[in-house]
């Protein structure tokens, strides 16, 4: 059974709408991350959470806002879509934020933005 | 700047052939580095991880990888694959700097096993 569940699998948007791509882990698991992948592009970080909290932001453009209700989720919203925000979103987590923990990855978001 | 170097977009090899994926990177501090494999529709899944030490580190099902540092390469290696190994492999750094958790990625290889 997957330990981190990324919900929709896909996801299909008009430019210009919201989105919130969920994840949720079950690992007990401290620290949560979300990465982008994009076409030709390589795997980038976005956004870490350890105890629900913001701990690093690597994203521009504040259309992207993480929210976490309980220490086991990390939804991420995106507003305002563009075509350019296509890409798998990938969730991530470890035990905590120190360099020396494994990530471990959920299967991603697709998300197509027309 | 930090960057993590694939250089073989793609590379095709028949089962039970043995493998190198290359991986070079460039980064001045302190760093660990790793290893992933994505198979088609799948997350990443952890292969290996190395911070110091021996230098020839063991993973799963049978991949290995060897840091250089006069290199600045951790390629991983394979004696003998199975189709099953076909797959993305991405290898990835992580400074170890702060308390931030954070893995720079390579483009990644596409490892086709042929039968």
């Amino acid at each position: 059974d997957p330990k981190i569940i990324q919900k929709p699998k896909y996801l299909v948007a008009v430019t210009g709408s919201e989105k919130i791509l969920i994840c949720e882990q079950y690992l007990g698991h401290n620290a949560m991350y979300w990465y982008r992948q994009s076409a030709k592009k390589p795997l980038e970080f976005m956004f870490s959470y350890s105890y629900q909290k913001l701990m690093d932001n690597q994203t521009a453009s504040s259309r992207f806002q993480p929210q976490s209700s309980k220490k086991n989720h990390l939804d991420l919203q995106i507003t305002a879509l563009k075509p350019d925000d296509s890409a798998t979103y990938f969730c991530a987590s470890s035990q905590d934020t120190g360099s020396q923990n494994t990530l471990y990855f959920g299967a991603g978001t697709r998300l197509s933005v027309l | 700047t930090q960057t993590v170097s694939q250089s073989d977009a793609h590379v095709t090899v028949f089962e039970g052939d043995s493998v190198e994926l290359r991986c070079n990177y460039s980064y001045g501090g302190s760093i660990y580095l790793s290893w992933y494999i994505q198979h088609h529709g799948r997350g990443l899944q952890f292969l290996l991880k190395y911070y110091s030490g021996n230098p020839v580190v063991q993973g799963v099902n049978g991949f290995e990888a060897e840091f250089s540092k006069s290199d600045s390469s951790f390629h991983l290696r394979k004696a003998s694959v199975h189709w099953s190994d076909s797959a993305v492999y991405f290898c990835a750094v992580s400074p170890i700097t702060g308390n931030t958790r954070k893995l720079i990625f390579g483009l990644g290889t596409t490892l086709q096993v042929q039968p």
